[in-house]
């Protein structure tokens, strides 16, 4: 059973620039959460997705935003890149409703992001 | 809202020996869930176990355990036997029942010592 798929796995941004990042979860998890990882501020809850919607938000800027597709795949992307951006992305993905207690999140190997 | 403290930013062991990783959380609800998560180089997050709050018995997976004391709020893991590959960063994580907002504390970095 494949994993959940995070591409690319690094990139390097210009700041103002955009970025959009893609996850594809584990096949038959409906849910998928987006984190981002920095050494300052640990692991932020960015949102969480669920059949096209998004269910959970964290405190994020509007420049992060998110989406996700009818095969559960999802991406999320951020418009005017600024120098703190720069983190590690991380994709999650569950079975919906008691799984995610039962079993926790899958995490993705993440999207290492630097804006330079 | 729900806060997690893992007070230990570095611990070290010797191989096959025994440590305990300390957390911490602020919560009023009832009904939730807490999880260790382990993150090696590779970076992927891997979960080490997991705790129902409505159980009592601590929960346990081979070398790992927790000690779970409701009325304290805490949630130590406690790894047996020490093995070079547990050198990783340790996350405790806490969420609320029927709730998808994962809370991480800042995690612990562990080393392993041959």
């Amino acid at each position: 059973k494949a994993g959940v798929t995070q591409t690319p796995r690094y990139l390097i941004k210009t700041r103002g620039q955009q970025v959009t990042l893609s996850c594809s979860p584990i096949s038959g998890h409906r849910s998928v959460s987006w984190y981002q990882q920095t050494p300052g501020q640990g692991l932020q809850f960015l949102f969480e997705y669920f059949s096209e919607t998004q269910r959970n938000k964290g405190n994020f800027p509007g420049r992060f935003s998110g989406r996700q597709f009818s095969n559960s795949r999802s991406e999320m992307n951020v418009s005017t890149l600024e120098l703190g951006d720069s983190a590690l992305y991380l994709c999650a993905s569950s079975p919906d409703g008691q799984g995610l207690a039962n079993y926790g999140y899958t995490f993705g190997s993440g999207t290492r992001l630097t804006v330079v | 809202a729900q806060t997690v403290t893992q007070s230990q930013p570095e611990m070290s062991v010797q191989e096959a020996e025994t440590v305990t990783l300390s957390c911490t959380y602020d919560t009023s609800e009832s009904n939730y869930y807490l999880f260790w998560y382990k993150q090696p180089p590779s970076r992927q997050m891997i979960l080490v176990i997991r705790q129902e709050a409505y159980k009592q018995q601590n929960a346990t997976e081979n070398r790992f355990s927790v000690n779970f004391q409701k009325a304290a709020k805490s949630f130590s893991l406690k790894i047996s036997d020490s093995q070079l590959g547990d050198t990783a960063m340790y996350f405790c994580a806490f969420m609320k029942h029927l709730n998808n907002d994962m809370r991480f504390g800042a995690g612990t970095r562990l080393t392993v010592k041959p």
